[in-house]
């Protein structure tokens, strides 16, 4: 089983400043690997897949970068709307697995 | 646009069966070579894939849960379900149904439903 871990858990930030989320693969996953933003009783939403492809609808403002065993989710602005946990999954292997989640606070 | 929707009791009792189903509309199940999964969360914390399935049949388990799930779909409704056997506390969850963006792998996931807590108590 491929293990994720994600960084910080938690990040605290004011409005317009550049969050950097990190997250590290137990064994390379390619760029089989997706992120995911998560509010208060909601269903996860995609953000991005295969490491930097932005889904439907998603905000510029949100990126992805890395490869092999590590990753990055950047949000280049911080905007209110965007508290939220973030996940990191990889789809290289079953059983798929997800990171542990980064919560993304206001300060 | 696709829509999934969970649908199941809220409460269950330990060591009985917990049972879900996942109405798709918007879209027929068999469109595609889409792998449909279930995945879950326990109150505060993080997201476990537990299976998926083919519309033809074909399934993926995650081995810690293996022994105890059997997922099926169910193509003339446009459904598939989810069977947990010998449930226990720890399986206190909001349960998801999705479906993932990539087809004929695992994916990750674009269409997922609302969620459905299930709550194991005597």
């Amino acid at each position: 089983e491929i293990v994720l871990t994600q960084s910080p858990a938690t990040l605290s930030l004011s409005p317009g400043e550049r969050a950097t989320l990190s997250c590290r693969t137990s064994q390379s996953v390619r760029s089989q690997l997706g992120w995911y933003q998560q509010k208060p009783g909601q269903a996860p939403r995609l953000l991005i897949y295969d490491v930097s492809n932005r889904a439907t609808d998603i905000p510029a403002r949100f990126s992805g970068s890395g490869s092999g065993t590590d990753f990055t989710l950047t949000i280049s602005s911080l905007e209110p709307e965007d508290v939220a946990l973030y996940y990191c999954q990889q789809r290289l292997s079953w059983p798929l697995t997800f990171g542990g989640g980064t919560k993304v606070e206001i300060k | 646009q696709l829509q999934l929707q969970e649908s199941g009791p809220g409460l269950v009792r330990p060591s009985e069966t917990l049972s879900l189903t996942c109405t798709v509309s918007g879209g027929s199940i068999t469109s595609g070579s889409y792998l449909w999964a279930w995945i879950r969360q326990p109150p505060g914390k993080g997201l476990e894939w537990i299976a998926s399935v083919y519309y033809s049949g074909s399934t993926y388990y995650n081995p810690s849960l293996k022994s105890r799930v059997t997922i099926s779909v169910d193509t003339s409704r446009n459904q598939f379900s989810l069977n947990l056997n010998s449930v226990a506390a720890a399986d206190t969850a909001v349960y998801y149904c999705a479906r993932p963006l990539q087809q004929s792998v695992g994916g990750v996931f674009d269409y997922w439903g609302q969620g459905t807590l299930v709550t194991v108590s005597p």
